[in-house]
């Protein structure tokens, strides 16, 4: 199984918007509405950012939103702020035989 | 307050052995179920393997099946990782994390544990 590709880099000035896409297959993104997002801040661990696709657990700023379309899912957070510079990653379901996929992960730089 | 906290990282040779644990804290154990997810350096997140709740169900990674084995114990609120035939490119941060609140995504990582495997 092949990990879901993310762009590499991504960047944006303060109070802009971004988008990470995040591209996978009929096999994962495409048959489960189970892709989670995950902001990893250096040397910490993961923090979960959205789950179902485009939901978002209690505590993440509203500033962070998902969506999906086909195979491909995608990150937006609007009024980019300099504390949201962190690496980015996708995750799906990917059925009994995988189980869960990463994404390659992005780079979100704050200009 | 909820946690996980991993130990058991280490150096060890090609071909070696070594066993991780986390613990948990804070909520439920038994009710959640529980994964192990890795990061070698300056790379990207791997799923490694999970565990059902009860142990009845049990998944790994291409990369790591035949040779890792999960598994928990409910008792003691803590998951293990076994790992075996250790090679380089299992060099890596370790976590676990917990899946159950929210469909399909781990909510709740550990710190890590770093493993290295080299001669």
């Amino acid at each position: 199984q092949s990990a879901l590709t993310q762009p590499a880099s991504v960047s944006g000035s303060p109070g802009q918007s971004i988008t990470i896409s995040c591209t996978g297959t009929s096999s994962d993104v495409g048959s489960y509405n189970l892709v989670s997002w995950y902001q990893q801040h250096p040397g910490k661990a993961p923090k979960l950012m959205i789950y179902e696709g485009s939901k978002r657990p209690s505590g993440v700023s509203n500033r962070f939103s998902g969506s999906k379309s086909g195979n491909t899912a995608s990150l937006t957070i609007s009024g980019l702020q300099a504390e949201d510079e962190a690496d980015y990653y996708c995750c799906s379901y990917a059925g009994s035989s995988t189980f869960y996929v990463f994404g390659t992960g992005t780079k979100v730089t704050v200009l | 307050e909820v946690q996980l906290v991993e130990s058991g990282g280490g150096l060890v040779k090609p071909g070696g052995s070594l066993r991780l644990s986390c613990a948990a804290s804070g909520f439920t154990f038994s009710s959640y179920s529980m994964n192990w997810v890795r990061q070698a350096p300056g790379k990207g997140l791997e799923w490694v393997s999970s565990i059902s709740s009860s142990s009845s169900y049990i998944y790994y990674a291409d990369s790591v099946k035949g040779r890792f084995t999960i598994s928990r114990d409910n008792a003691k609120n803590s998951l293990y990782l076994q790992m075996n035939s250790l090679r380089a490119e299992d060099t890596a941060v370790y976590y676990c994390a917990r899946v159950g609140r929210y469909l399909g995504a781990f909510d709740i990582w550990g710190q890590g544990t770093m493993v290295t495997v080299s001669s």
